[in-house]
């Protein structure tokens, strides 16, 4: 079974662009979480989606959005870009909402604003 | 609110040695914990879990861990550590929101292990 994929795994932007990050979960999956990791704040969720819909978010500023499309799969977006929005965006899926189901980790992807 | 504490930011063992790490966390109820793994490039491996029952959990690649309640704590052990071993790991536990629903999972700023031959 295929496991969690995102694309892109390496992106460069310049400060206020947008960029948009893909998420497929692995088959079967109906959960998505987001998260973002960075070196100084660690590992900070972001939202999870479960059947299209918003469960939680975290404590992000509206620039960070996401959705979620029949299929699963899921996409997040950030508009106008700072440079602290530099980080590894992981992704993971579960067969359901909550943390009861275990989570599956995509290998991220490395976003670099400049 | 929940919070994980990793008191160790890098610890070196020899390979074959003992090793554990330390997690404590703050947490009003009966917590949800978690122990991730994250090799360099990659993204997080879920080693073990505990949510009740016996609080000696077994995991993945010979991880072992105990919850105690009295101390806080959920240490995660390994009786004798390979090279492959060396990457970062990340205790966690599992928010709950408003109304007892789960939430997210609020992880510590993670211990890097490195091993030596």
């Amino acid at each position: 079974k295929a496991g969690v994929t995102q694309t892109p795994r390496y992106l460069i932007k310049t400060r206020g662009q947008q960029v948009t990050l893909s998420c497929s979960p692995i088959s079967g999956h109906r959960s998505v979480s987001w998260y973002q990791q960075t070196p100084g704040q660690g590992l900070q969720f972001l939202f999870e989606y479960f059947s299209e819909t918003q469960r939680n978010k975290g404590n992000f500023p509206g620039r960070f959005s996401g959705r979620q499309f029949s299929n699963s799969r899921s996409e997040m977006n950030v508009s106008t870009l700072e440079l602290g929005d530099s980080a590894l965006y992981l992704c993971a899926s579960s067969l359901s909402h909550g943390y009861a189901d275990t989570q599956y980790f995509g290998p991220g992807t490395r976003l670099t604003v400049l | 609110a929940q919070s994980v504490t990793q008191p160790d930011i890098h610890i070196t063992v020899s390979e074959g040695a003992s090793l554990e790490l330390r997690c404590n966390y703050s947490y009003g109820a009966t917590p949800y914990l978690f122990w991730y793994v994250q090799s360099p490039g990659q993204g997080l491996q879920l080693l073990l879990k505990y949510f009740s029952g016996d609080t000696l959990v077994q995991g993945i690649k010979g991880f072992e861990a105990e919850f105690k309640r009295s101390q806080s704590s959920f240490n995660l052990r390994k009786p004798s550590v390979h090279w492959s071993d060396a990457a970062e790991y990340f205790c966690a536990v599992g928010a709950e929101v408003d109304g007892g629903s789960q939430g997210n999972l609020i992880f510590g700023k993670g211990t890097k292990l490195s091993v030596k031959p």
